[in-house]
């Protein structure tokens, strides 16, 4: 099945600095990849997503890339704040008509220290 | 709109018991899904539905059963509860699988 590698698990910035999380994915099949927020004692919150015929997306302080040839793409927050420590999650969805399901990554947990 | 409604938000249940847990969504969505979570391994699909009358199996299905008679809802039957259920469960929904809306989760612990 599909395999959503995430890295790292865990990342620690000062207030003010960019923080990057990394995902690979073994479909080459995807075709749609979003990046998730989860705040503690919540459900996950679609923060940003990018479709295989774009290679980069921006939203003010984050932005997405994608590598479709090295198949993997990453989350890029710039000017990180304390309200954007949370854990992060990345996930894939084939084109294929087979599963149409999310395979999402094992997770990041950033710290943004005031 | 409610978005995702999820209830009840905790639960401890004795092995071998069974329990429904509910999920509910206004948004009009066709998909809707259910995953688990647990430690350091993110979240893990258990069923899905594309419709009302159709559901199918996700990663990790064995001991959970499920239906979807209507667009709106989608419960998720634990059938005889093991302590390898204690999970936080999230129910989510979207319109065709991508850009999908969380609920705000069920915690269960089974002893």
């Amino acid at each position: 099945g599909e395999n959503v590698e995430q890295h790292p698990s865990t990342l620690s910035v000062q207030e003010g600095d960019s923080a990057v999380i990394k995902c690979t994915y073994s479909d080459s099949a995807s075709n749609y990849f979003p990046w998730y927020k989860q705040e503690l004692g919540k459900g996950p919150q679609l923060i940003i997503d990018i479709r295989s015929n774009v290679g980069e997306k921006k939203d003010q302080r984050i932005a997405v890339t994608l590598n479709k040839t090295a198949k993997h793409f990453s989350l890029h927050i710039t000017e990180t704040q304390p309200e954007d420590s949370a854990v992060y999650f990345c996930a894939d969805l084939p084109s294929d008509m087979g599963r149409r399901a999310l395979t999402f990554g094992s997770g990041t947990r950033l710290q943004v220290q005031p | 709109n409610a978005g995702v409604t999820q209830t009840p938000k905790f639960q401890v249940l004795k092995t071998g018991q069974s329990m429904t847990l509910q999920c509910a969504q206004d948004m009009n969505h066709e998909y809707m899904s259910w995953y688990r979570q647990d430690p350091g391994m993110g979240l893990r699909l258990i069923h899905y539905s594309v419709g009302a009358g159709i559901t199918d199996q996700g990663e990790v299905p064995n001991g959970y059963n499920v239906s979807r008679s209507t667009t709106e809802d989608f419960p998720l039957r634990l059938l005889s509860a093991a302590p390898s259920q204690t999970s936080v469960y999230f129910c989510a929904s979207s319109y065709s699988s991508d850009e999908q809306y969380f609920g705000p989760g069920t915690r269960l612990t089974v002893t």
